[in-house]
């Protein structure tokens, strides 16, 4: 099991919409539609934020959005604010019952 | 709401084993799993494994395997991972969280705070 592939940073001004890729393969990302995505902030545990590729758990602001195209899902935050400023971690279903993360990407709102 | 905590941080000798526990509360804790993820310091998330609260059954990432023991006490909705050989590269933040969907579940809806263990000699 290979740690899905992500940016290791991305950066982006207040009110900006940044986008942060997911790239696994045909055995985990791209053959099921179970991806999730979690913001986690330094010292903290992670946070549930997108579920089932694009479905959004109630709290979780509608700025934030899922998607998957092939092998590689993506989150996009829209109107950026400080307080999304975190480490950004996809999981994907790999078969077999197991799961399998990203190597998360830190964001950064400038 | 939906809790689950964790025990406290623990220091170990490289070859020892250690045993985190997770006491869930707010939910009907047979009717979940309890997944086992654990964070290096400055590293990404890495899943360990599983527990299906309701009939024990487990599964465990290949990079695990024969190393760590899940097990439940439903009577206490109590979640346990015994990871042993330890060496220092399994210092690391483990957390446990509770799948959101029906067992094995593949998203995690609740979180532990998480447990600090430390390998050193």
């Amino acid at each position: 099991q290979s740690a899905l592939t992500q940016p290791r940073s991305v950066s982006g001004s207040p009110g900006q919409s940044v986008t942060i890729s997911c790239t696994g393969t045909s055995s985990d990302v791209g053959g099921y539609n179970y991806v999730s995505w979690y913001q986690q902030h330094p010292g903290k545990a992670p946070k549930l934020m997108i579920f089932d590729v694009s479905r959004r758990p109630s709290g979780v602001p509608d700025r934030f959005s899922g998607s998957k195209s092939g092998n590689t899902a993506s989150l996009t935050i829209s109107g950026l604010q400080a307080e999304d400023e975190a480490d950004y971690h996809c999981c994907s279903y790999a078969g077999s019952y197991t799961v399998v993360f990203g190597g998360g990407t830190k964001l950064t709102v400038l | 709401q939906v809790q689950l905590v964790q025990s406290g941080a623990e220091v170990k000798k490289p070859g020892a084993s250690v045993k985190v526990s997770c006491k869930a509360s707010g939910y009907t804790f047979t009717r979940h799993a309890i997944h086992w993820v654990r964070q290096a310091p400055g590293q990404s998330l890495e899943w360990m494994g599983w527990i299906n609260a309701g009939n024990g059954d487990t599964r465990f990432s290949q990079n695990f395997q024969g190393r760590v023991t899940l097990i439940r006490d439903t009577s206490a909705s109590t979640a346990y991972m015994e990871l042993s050989s330890l060496r220092s590269e399994d210092t690391a933040v483990y957390y446990c969280t509770k799948a959101g969907a029906a067992p094995p579940g593949n998203w995690f809806d609740s979180w532990g705070q998480g447990t600090l263990v430390t390998v050193s000699s």
